[in-house]
């Protein structure tokens, strides 16, 4: 069974730093992309950012790029989104998603509010 | 950057009824486009990629068509457990964007 679980959401002062991180199982995690989505509260779907298999090639969504950083440590089946410069419009849940054409495993969210 | 304009924004459709939900791409996404569930306070579900392939264990009543700029999601007999937010996205471009989802309700 496919499981991928975040951790490391919380509450960050604006320009304030957090790095997430997703952990997986239930796959081969060195052979699929993956992905970050997030969700403002009570708004839509907003994809943030996505990694190569070998974590060598980064997408970023301009809203973020400069300021975020997605890796991925594959030896720990782990992926991680490295969040700095942080903004109130930040604030949203964040899901980490397998592949980063179309997402078919979700994690559950990790929520992020960047408030003074 | 690659826009998608669901419509409508709230669908009312009594139980047993049929659902016709629309997503249209600015530009064509050829038949790059995915269909997902959200229920309040779940992550989203994967429903339909590639247009109209349904994703594993998603029941046949939900069935996805159409390429390049205009595709539909039909939910052929509306159940209890489908009311919920529905979202397209596109995985032809970079970025990837979403729709900004019908919400699907009880009338």
């Amino acid at each position: 069974e496919v499981q991928l679980m975040e951790s490391g959401g919380g509450l960050v002062q604006p320009g304030g730093s957090l790095r997430l991180s997703c952990a997986a199982s239930g796959f081969t995690f060195n052979t699929y992309t993956l992905t970050w989505v997030r969700q403002a509260p009570g708004k839509g779907l907003e994809w943030v950012s996505g990694i190569s298999a070998g974590g060598t090639i980064p997408y970023y969504a301009d809203s973020v790029r400069g300021r975020f950083t997605i890796s991925r440590d594959n030896s720990k089946n782990t992926l991680y989104l490295q969040m700095n410069s942080l903004r109130a419009e930040d604030t949203a849940i964040y899901y980490c998603a397998k592949q980063w054409t179309f997402f078919d495993y979700w994690g559950q969210g990790t929520l992020v509010t960047v408030s003074s | 950057e690659m826009v998608m304009t669901q419509s409508p924004a709230t669908l009312s459709v009594s139980p047993g009824e049929r659902g016709t939900l629309s997503c249209r791409a600015s530009q064509s996404v050829s038949s790059n486009l995915a269909w997902y569930q959200q229920k309040r306070g779940q992550a989203p579900r994967l429903l339909i990629y590639d247009a109209s392939t349904r994703a594993t264990g998603i029941p046949a009543r939900f069935s996805g068509s159409g390429s390049g700029t205009e595709f539909t999601l039909t939910i052929s007999s509306l159940q209890s457990e489908d009311f919920a937010v529905y979202y397209c996205q596109q995985y032809n471009n970079w970025p990837r964007t979403f729709g900004q989802g019908t919400k699907v309700e009880i009338k």
